[in-house]
């Protein structure tokens, strides 16, 4: 099983509407959870990191599943600037010397 | 706002050569890595360096790969005898460790492989 697995896409929405992301891992002693954001070559971005309690930034939403082993992003009123790929980042240890990507998921938003 | 810087930018060698790709940290980040993408690829995981050592390394660091923080701001990543494969971006990254430790990128060193 991999580590931190994704839907790849592409998802194809038109602007304006909610999409959510969903992302598994494999490792019950992850400890941080992130979602990044990737331009077409460019380097991944800080999103949001996800809290336990879920968490909630602007029209961003991220939810964590520690018993389901899964994090979601939701995006509400989407923008054609929200067009990227989304990248689920798991960190092993609290102290940081691991932190893994998920192969992304890409996002296509349509005017 | 601080941020992650690498050099070259883009890189062109020939297969068998070593290069050394260069990374200036955050300047109180504690951890640092290397990531790669092969072009339409996942940002694979290759090392991670705290405390003047390697904390973590994939299975794709192999002998062929070192890294170095050879003065208190330079971060690097040599690659002995580059191979067409080692063909990706090479992204550096910083994190200060505590809570979340969210990671900062820099903008990446395209090596091409010739």
């Amino acid at each position: 099983r991999k580590e931190v697995e994704q839907d790849p896409g592409p998802f194809n929405v038109p602007e304006g509407a909610t999409v959510a992301f969903n992302c598994t891992y494999s490792n019950s002693a992850s400890q941080s959870f992130f979602w990044y954001r990737q331009d077409c070559r460019k380097e991944p971005k800080l999103l949001m990191s996800v809290y336990s309690s879920g968490n909630e930034d602007g029209r961003f939403t991220a939810q964590l599943n520690r018993a389901s082993q899964y994090i979601s992003l939701l995006i509400r009123d989407s923008k054609l600037s929200d067009s990227a790929t989304y990248l689920c980042v798991v960190s092993w240890y609290s102290s940081a010397s691991k932190i893994i990507f998920g192969s992304g998921t890409r996002l296509s938003i349509r005017p | 706002e601080p941020e992650v810087t690498q050099t070259p930018s883009h890189q062109v060698t020939q297969m068998g050569q070593e290069v050394i790709l260069r990374c200036v940290p955050i300047s109180n980040h504690l951890y640092f890595y290397w990531y790669r993408q092969i072009l339409g690829q996942k940002v694979e995981f290759l090392v991670s360096f705290y405390n003047n050592e390697i904390s973590e390394k994939s299975e794709i660091f192999d002998d062929q790969f070192s890294v170095e923080r050879p003065d208190g701001s330079n971060f690097t990543l040599k690659i002995r005898s580059t191979k067409l494969e080692d063909s990706a971006m090479y992204f550096c990254a910083s994190s200060d460790g505590r809570g979340v430790a969210e990671a900062f990128f820099g903008q990446g060193t395209r090596l091409t492989v010739v």
